[in-house]
């Protein structure tokens, strides 16, 4: 079974350029999520989408930042425009369904996003 | 709100060590427990996953306990190896997200 997949894999922008990431979750994972860490922090989730509408999108900053997952099944996230504080890595994580009891999530890689 | 802390930050310890990482929780209203590993460049894996009912876990040399009265989980480590240098991450699942600890960064040394 092949994992979650995540490009690109690292990246260097300057503060106020657009960069977007992009995520293809495992196959027939209805739930997607969005998750920032900042180094030395563990995850923080930004967005969960259900199938392609979403669930929580509370702590996503949405002055700068987008998210959208088209037909269910990928999603991509945008930072617009942004700044020093957003250098972290983005990771991608997927799981069958939305129960709280017994999904797991499978996480990616992630892509690490420096901002100078 | 759900605050999650993890002690110690960091450990270093000769292989063959058994250890103890710890993880405490301030609302004990939670679904699950969960500890990742997390290596260098690569995304969290999920190494157990404890009910809110159950009290412990189990996995190989891994054990992970819940004592959800006091907001407390602890994953002991048997016999460690060099390979099980990583950074472990707990995360309790509260409402509708996951929660998660700031990490402990393990090296075990030969």
């Amino acid at each position: 079974e092949a994992g979650v997949a995540q490009s690109p894999r690292y990246k260097i922008i300057e503060k106020r350029q657009s960069v977007a990431f992009w995520c293809n979750p495992i196959s027939g994972h209805a739930t997607l999520y969005w998750y920032q860490q900042i180094l030395g922090q563990g995850p923080k989730l930004l967005i969960q989408f259900q199938n392609n509408g979403v669930v929580d999108d509370s702590q996503l900053p949405k002055d700068r930042f987008s998210a959208e997952r088209l037909k269910g099944v990928d999603s991509t996230l945008k930072i617009q425009p942004a700044k020093l504080e957003d250098s972290a890595v983005y990771l991608c994580a997927s799981s069958q369904t939305t129960s709280h009891s017994t999904d797991t999530q499978y996480f990616g890689p992630g892509t690490r996003l420096t901002v100078l | 709100k759900q605050e999650v802390t993890q002690i110690p930050a960091a450990l270093s310890v000769p292989e063959g060590e058994n250890l103890v990482l710890n993880c405490s929780f301030t609302d004990s209203a939670i679904y699950n427990l969960q500890w990742f590993r997390q290596d260098p460049g690569k995304g969290l894996t999920s190494l157990l996953l404890i009910q809110s009912s159950q009290r412990e876990q189990t996995s190989g040399r891994l054990n992970a306990s819940l004592d959800k009265s006091s907001g407390r989980s602890t994953l002991y480590i048997a016999a460690s190896q060099p390979g099980d240098s990583a950074t472990y991450l707990c995360a309790v699942h509260n409402t509708d997200k996951l929660i998660f600890g700031t990490g402990t960064r393990l090296q075990v040394f030969p």
